[in-house]
């Protein structure tokens, strides 16, 4: 059974940092893209960044990009999501998310970030 | 990066179909037959319905159906179920190496 479980969320100031992780099991983490996904609760759903299998390549969405890095341990198992210079607007639920080809196939529960002073 | 346009509700009774429409551009829904549909339950994570375009993941019901003219595609669910009431999200690859969602519409079975 796929399991991601997030971790690292929650309160921090505008301008701060958060590092969030997602522990990986039941698949072969590895040989998967890897992305990110944010939510408002009860708003949509926003892509944020992926990661190829080997973390050789990356990309972003505008509204992050810059700030926001993504990164993997395939080692470990886990898969990062560095935030600086936090803003209000990214204030949502970051869910970690195992690709299949170029599609969302398991979601993890997600971890709350709230920006806020 | 603007988010996919998705009608913000339908609803349909019990038996009946409905068609969600997801209309982008030619750099993503037009551009790229990876169009995928995911349901989201309240307080749940969501769960991929249907991926390029047309086809089902094992295990979803062949209710579910997706299509694409142009720049526009479109879920379909025939012969609704009180369990098909969820939040639908389209989403497409496009041509900056990025994704995008729609907006989401919420399903109400009367």
């Amino acid at each position: 059974e796929v399991q991601l479980v997030e971790s690292g969320g929650g309160l921090v100031q505008p301008g701060g940092s958060l590092r969030l992780s997602c522990a990986a099991s039941g698949f072969t983490f590895s040989s998967h893209w890897m992305h990110w996904v944010r939510q408002v609760p009860g708003k949509g759903l926003v892509w944020v960044s992926r990661i190829n299998s080997d973390g050789s390549s990356s990309s972003y969405a505008d509204s992050v990009k810059g700030r926001f890095t993504i990164s993997r341990d395939n080692a470990k198992n886990t898969l990062y999501l560095q935030m600086n210079s936090l803003r209000a607007e990214d204030t949502a639920v970051y869910c970690c998310v195992v690709s299949g080809n170029f599609r969302f196939d398991y979601w993890g529960q997600g971890t709350l970030v709230t920006v806020s002073s | 990066q603007s988010a996919l346009t998705q009608p913000a509700s339908v609803s349909g009774s019990p038996g009946q179909s409905i068609t969600i429409s997801c209309t982008g551009t030619s750099s993503d829904v037009g551009g790229y037959n990876y169009v995928a549909w995911y349901q989201q339950h309240p307080g749940k994570a969501p769960k991929l319905m249907i991926y390029e375009v047309s086809n089902r993941p094992s295990g979803v019901s062949n209710r579910f159906s997706g299509s694409k003219s142009g720049n526009t595609a479109s879920l379909t669910i025939s012969g609704l179920q009180a369990e098909d009431e969820a939040d639908y999200y389209c989403s497409s690859y496009t041509s900056s190496s990025t994704w995008v969602f729609g907006g989401g519409t919420k399903l109400t079975v009367l």
